[in-house]
């Protein structure tokens, strides 16, 4: 149990661009996702943790206009990374907490790179 | 303020050596709960163990064993007769009292396994 996939697994996108990426808890309801990034050979920074029908709270030093997160139901949030510039290339890993457990349950991460 | 250390970036054992990973953390919560992941080349994030700070009790589940020593801040990861498949990055994680936020990562530890 306790499965989150996301999609796309990776996307290149032109600078300038905005890319949606979907992080799902399959079987189970998310009350609380996060996401994460990662820099190649770096650990995971927390950006946002959103909360079903709420709007996210962004780390400091994250913009929360170049990044849109989503919550809009139990099982689903979306991070928007919008007119992307190539800096913005990493690993967005989402993770998804639902209200009867603990543990933070990760989907696959999006390899994202802006040419 | 809540900080991970895992010193080791990078260790490679031959196949069959016990390898441990150090973890060391600060936080000034009295409640606290660590967290062990693996991630593989693939880069999906596997859980392996939580631990909340009321439990010293050392663990063991199968190969590995985990040491938790709260005089010294220290949560260490051993893996016994340790196999190819193991070659992973390895994070130490801490989160607040409730367990359900935020997860303060280490920097992880490269673990290559060679056969």
């Amino acid at each position: 149990g306790a499965v989150v996939s996301q999609h796309p697994s990776w996307v290149i996108c032109k600078s300038g661009t905005s890319v949606k990426i979907e992080c799902r808890s399959l079987d189970f309801q998310a009350t609380t996702m996060f996401w994460y990034r990662q820099f190649p050979k770096q650990s995971l920074m927390l950006m946002a943790t959103s909360n079903e029908g709420s709007k996210a709270t962004y780390e400091q030093g994250v913009e929360k206009d170049k990044f849109l997160i989503n919550h809009a139901s139990l099982t689903l949030s979306t991070l928007t990374v919008t007119s992307a510039h190539p800096e913005d290339s990493s690993f967005y890993i989402c993770s998804a907490r639902g209200h009867e457990f603990y543990e933070q349950y990760f989907g696959p991460g999006t390899r994202l790179t802006v040419t | 303020a809540q900080k991970v250390t895992q010193a080791q970036t990078e260790i490679s054992v031959v196949e069959k050596e016990d390898v441990t990973l150090d973890c060391v953390y600060e936080t000034r919560d009295t409640t606290y709960y660590l967290f062990w992941y693996k991630q593989p080349p693939s880069g999906e994030l596997v859980f392996l163990i939580r631990r909340n700070s009321f439990d010293e009790q050392n663990e063991i589940s199968g190969r590995y064993s985990w040491n938790f020593q709260k005089s010294t801040s220290s949560f260490n990861f051993t893996i016994t007769a340790s196999q190819v498949v193991d070659s992973a990055v390895y994070f130490c994680a801490l989160t607040d009292r409730t367990g359900a936020n935020n997860l303060f990562f280490g920097t992880g530890t490269r673990l290559t396994v060679i056969p």
